[in-house]
């Protein structure tokens, strides 16, 4: 059975502390994303990455960072948390170079910012 | 750039109608279209996909859609809700700019009432 597994379901972080959103995936895909769920708005990507060390910003980058050392893990980074990055956080992958492949998806993060 | 609109937030149907969710794309090539649905608390996971091979796509579930380029519609439908149906339920496209991203609509939640 392929598998996204995001490392928390619920965090909880004061403002100002760096987070880290850890994402694997066991199906040898090359590309991997973040994006963030909010009502009305969808889910809407921050960034992508399509190979080890390779990223790409996505639409909504600003506040984030990313980290690719390995195939399999995704990190996403939050500098300096602030309240407005309280959110469902969704991390996907799927083959690389086939545009009808679907995206796996993990279980989503949801994080309060206090 | 490619994208999709899903007209109507919330849907609520009765137990055993018709569910019909919108979705219209923007797209001057031949579209990747997808729909995905989330149940609460979970990820997405695929419900079908469009792959030229016919207009007509039959997903799981019972659910299914209708590629239509003329309108520039790919709509879900089911001929009768199920309580378990209940769920939100996104329309997706793949989007080629320098690697192939999937880009979701806003999402429409669908209420069953028994």
């Amino acid at each position: 059975d392929v598998k996204v597994t995001q490392s928390s379901r619920y965090l909880v972080k004061r403002t100002g502390e760096k987070v880290f959103l850890e994402c694997v995936q066991d199906m040898d895909h090359e590309n991997m994303f973040w994006y963030r769920q909010d009502p009305g708005l969808g889910l809407r990507l921050i960034y992508f990455s399509y190979d080890v060390k390779m990223k790409e910003k996505g639409d909504i980058p600003e506040g984030y960072s990313v980290s690719r050392e390995k195939k399999e893990r995704f990190s996403l980074i939050l500098e300096s948390a602030s309240t407005n990055q309280t959110s469902m956080y969704l991390c996907a992958s799927k083959l690389e170079g086939i545009p009808n492949t679907e995206a796996f998806f993990g279980q989503g993060t949801r994080l309060t910012v206090v | 750039a490619q994208s999709v609109t899903q007209l109507g937030s919330h849907v609520s149907v009765s137990e055993g109608a018709l569910v019909l969710l919108r979705c219209n794309y923007s797209s001057s090539v031949p579209p990747y279209l997808f729909w995905y649905v989330q149940y609460p608390n979970q990820g997405l996971q695929l419900l079908l996909k469009y792959t030229s091979a016919a207009t007509l796509v039959k997903g799981i579930n019972g659910f299914e859609a209708e590629f239509k380029k003329s309108e520039t519609s790919f709509h879900l439908t089911k001929p009768s809700a199920h309580m378990s149906d209940a769920a939100e339920y996104f329309c997706a496209v793949t989007r080629n700019t320098g690697g192939f991203k999937t880009i979701f609509g806003a999402g429409t939640r669908l209420f069953v009432k028994a």
